[in-house]
């Protein structure tokens, strides 16, 4: 059972918008921590989307966005394409653990 | 531009110690603004954080594993190691290592990752 949650799966069609949600607790999303989004596509290293909360490294497209509030922080995906099919993984830390955590993870499908 | 890359045994039998290093290119170890940390995946599961290292020697274990975890830093090899000890069957996924950046070290994502390596526990 992850510290954060996420839906098991997400699908859209190319070119729709879909959201991913990862819901915490007030010790870990609630509180000041940041939310951080990775993108693993099958057999490869997790990879850093959004870090921060909102901000996209060098070479993220703009079709990724995040945000948070309160207990819950989102990742948006924009002009969805069959590339992105992935499994996304949010990450916070956690005080009552004294660690990082991660989200159960996301599959996302491209119909 | 920074890699790194695991290695170690892909096979260890339950009870013993897995040892594995992450050797660092394209950037330093000792470098003050990063923390050195590793992660696990189990088959078909999710992303488990399993302890991070400071340059100076400083560790931050997940409490689930502190009793079978050290980690360690070499800065003259540049490299930084995991070792964990009493290995089970529950052990056994890719171990990815990551440099971590932030602000502040709660806030730290991990950035870039290793490749991964897959370590078996079976005898």
């Amino acid at each position: 059972q992850s510290v954060l949650t996420q839906p098991p799966s997400v699908s859209g069609a190319p070119g729709q918008r879909v959201t991913i949600s990862c819901t915490g607790s007030g010790s870990n999303i609630g509180t000041h921590y940041d939310v951080h989004w990775y993108r693993q596509l099958p057999g490869t290293a997790p990879k850093l989307l959004i870090y921060g909360n909102t901000n996209r490294p060098s070479g993220v497209p703009a079709r990724f966005s995040g945000s948070k509030s309160g207990a819950t922080a989102s990742l948006t995906i924009t002009g969805l394409q069959a590339e992105d099919e992935a499994d996304y993984y949010c990450q916070s830390y956690d005080s009552s653990l004294s660690g990082w955590v991660f989200g159960g993870g996301t599959k996302l499908t491209v119909l | 531009q920074l890699q790194l890359q695991e290695s170690g045994p892909g096979l260890v039998k339950p009870s013993e110690t897995l040892s594995l290093t992450c050797n660092v290119s394209g950037g330093s170890t000792r470098n003050r603004s990063y923390y050195w940390g590793w992660v696990r995946q189990a088959p078909g599961k999710g992303l488990e954080w399993i302890g991070t290292i400071y340059y100076s020697g400083a560790t931050y274990d997940n409490p689930s594993l502190k009793s079978r975890l050290a980690i360690s830093v070499d800065a003259s090899k540049n490299q930084f190691s995991l070792k964990l000890t009493s290995v089970t069957a529950a052990d056994t996924a890719v171990y990815y290592c990551a440099r971590q950046a932030g602000s502040l070290l709660e806030w730290n994502w991990f950035d870039p990752w290793g490749q991964g390596t897959l370590v078996i526990v079976s005898s």
